[in-house]
């Protein structure tokens, strides 16, 4: 079945550092993508989205491209700060309903 | 901000007791789902409902679950007689008609004991 994998955290970096996340997925047609955030003690938070190959979703200076060749959504930004720290999330939905496929989320931790 | 309001923000419940989990979507939405997460785990669709009926449900969705939308606001998940490996966050969402992106709740953290 569909699925999305995300690579495993915690990922720790120093402010300022350049971050990438890396997403992968597995879909038997064209998905939309989505990176989705939790800051500690909230919600989810849909940070960015594309809906078709070669779309970038782009929100807070974190980017994402979507890359049907390599079936990836990585997500990058050029300098992070210590409020980047949380939960990131890929998913990915096939259908008109919106079922959201989750990856397993990295947690990043961004040290002063 | 419009935004999803979800209450309690923790539940502890013996095993075997029905709780409700309750959800206020987002005023003009029409769309509205149930995910839950287990500590450690992925994020895990339960229902999505359209129309006062369940659009779709997952295998996770049984007997034990229902969904209903009491009134023009509230959307609620009902587990009529929970178990231990009910404990979980389950978000509530809703989405907008045409809208390919949902909003989420902050979550209910359901213990059972």
């Amino acid at each position: 079945g569909d699925s999305v994998t995300q690579m495993e955290g915690p990922v720790t970096l120093s402010e300022e550092a350049f971050l990438t996340i890396n997403c992968t997925y597995t879909a038997t047609g064209y998905p939309s993508l989505f990176w989705y955030v939790q800051y500690p003690g909230e919600g989810l938070q849909l940070l960015l989205k594309a809906t078709k190959a070669d779309d970038k979703g782009s929100n807070k200076g974190f980017e994402a491209t979507y890359r049907k060749e390599t079936t990836s959504f990585h997500l990058e930004k050029g300098s992070v700060q210590v409020s980047d720290s949380a939960v990131y999330f890929c998913a990915l939905t096939m259908d008109s309903n919106y079922q959201l496929i989750w990856g397993a989320g990295t947690k990043l931790i961004i040290k002063p | 901000e419009p935004e999803v309001t979800q209450t309690p923000s923790h539940q502890v419940t013996q095993m075997g007791q029905e709780v409700i989990l309750r959800c206020v979507p987002i005023s003009n939405h029409l769309y509205f789902y149930w995910y839950r997460q287990i500590l450690g785990q992925k994020v895990e669709f339960l229902v999505s409902f359209y129309n006062n009926e369940i659009s779709e449900k997952s295998e996770i969705f049984d007997d034990q679950f229902s969904v209903e939308r009491p009134d023009g606001s509230n959307f609620t998940l009902k587990i009529r007689s929970t178990k231990l490996e009910d404990s979980a966050m389950y978000f509530c969402a809703s989405r907008a008609t045409g809208a390919n992106e949902a909003f989420f709740g902050q979550g209910t953290r359901l213990t059972v004991v």
